[in-house]
């Protein structure tokens, strides 16, 4: 019944050590978010896809890459992950169209512990 | 550009108690606000959206333009409402983006 699923949920990395996380989707949405939530912060968008069109946001470092393969695939790499990394991340969708641009679908993110 | 202040980090109310999570907004045109919520251990999800102008749960809230507010309020707090509230504002000018405040956790005692 999940309809954005992430993985792994859980990911301890070494400091410098890149790391990928994945999400997947079922609902056919036009656009998938990465945000990064720091302890007791709101998410913060890293950047999204509008299908294919890439959209980094300004403040994003270069150290955090993204991916969509498909309509269902997105991955977030981040190079060389700093201890400032450590986070959790949040992948979602949304329809993008109709009216519905502020409702996404979140998965359950994935925790990032960096040693 | 936009931005979301919700001023508590923390509401502790007794059950049947009224609750309200103030949300505040700073942005020039017409926003699209909205009002996510974490249950412990769950993913963020939609609670209300102010287009919508419906009661999810018992929550309501009012999208105050001259106030650039948009408070959610529950007359009767219930122990289950316990949970992280984020209230959030979507742009057209900013690509409809979605900007959260900095969240409210609300904890509802016996």
């Amino acid at each position: 019944d999940a309809m954005v699923i992430q993985n792994p949920r859980y990911q301890v990395t070494q400091f410098g050590k890149p790391v990928t996380l994945s999400c997947s989707q079922t609902l056919n949405h036009n656009v998938m978010y990465w945000y990064q939530q720091k302890s007791s912060q709101a998410p913060k968008l890293l950047f999204h896809y509008y299908d294919k069109d890439f959209n980094n946001e300004a403040d994003t470092p270069d150290n955090f890459q993204s991916r969509r393969p498909n309509t269902s695939f997105c991955f977030l790499d981040i190079r060389s992950p700093g201890l400032g990394d450590a986070a959790m991340y949040l992948c979602a969708t949304s329809r993008g169209t109709g009216g519905h641009t502020g409702e996404l679908f979140f998965g359950e993110g994935s925790r990032l512990t960096v040693l | 550009a936009q931005r979301v202040t919700q001023p508590e980090k923390l509401l502790s109310v007794f059950k049947g108690a009224p609750v309200e999570l103030k949300c505040n907004y700073s942005y020039s045109g017409s926003p699209e606000l909205f009002w996510y919520v974490q249950y412990s251990r769950q993913r963020l999800q939609l609670l209300l959206r102010h287009i919508s102008r419906e009661s999810i749960k018992g929550f309501t809230a009012d999208l105050n333009k001259g106030e650039t507010s948009f408070h959610l309020k529950k007359p009767f707090a219930q122990e289950e409402d316990s949970a992280m509230y984020y209230c959030a504002l979507s742009a057209k000018a900013a690509g409809n983006k979605l900007t959260f405040g900095g969240g409210t956790r609300v904890l509802v005692k016996p």
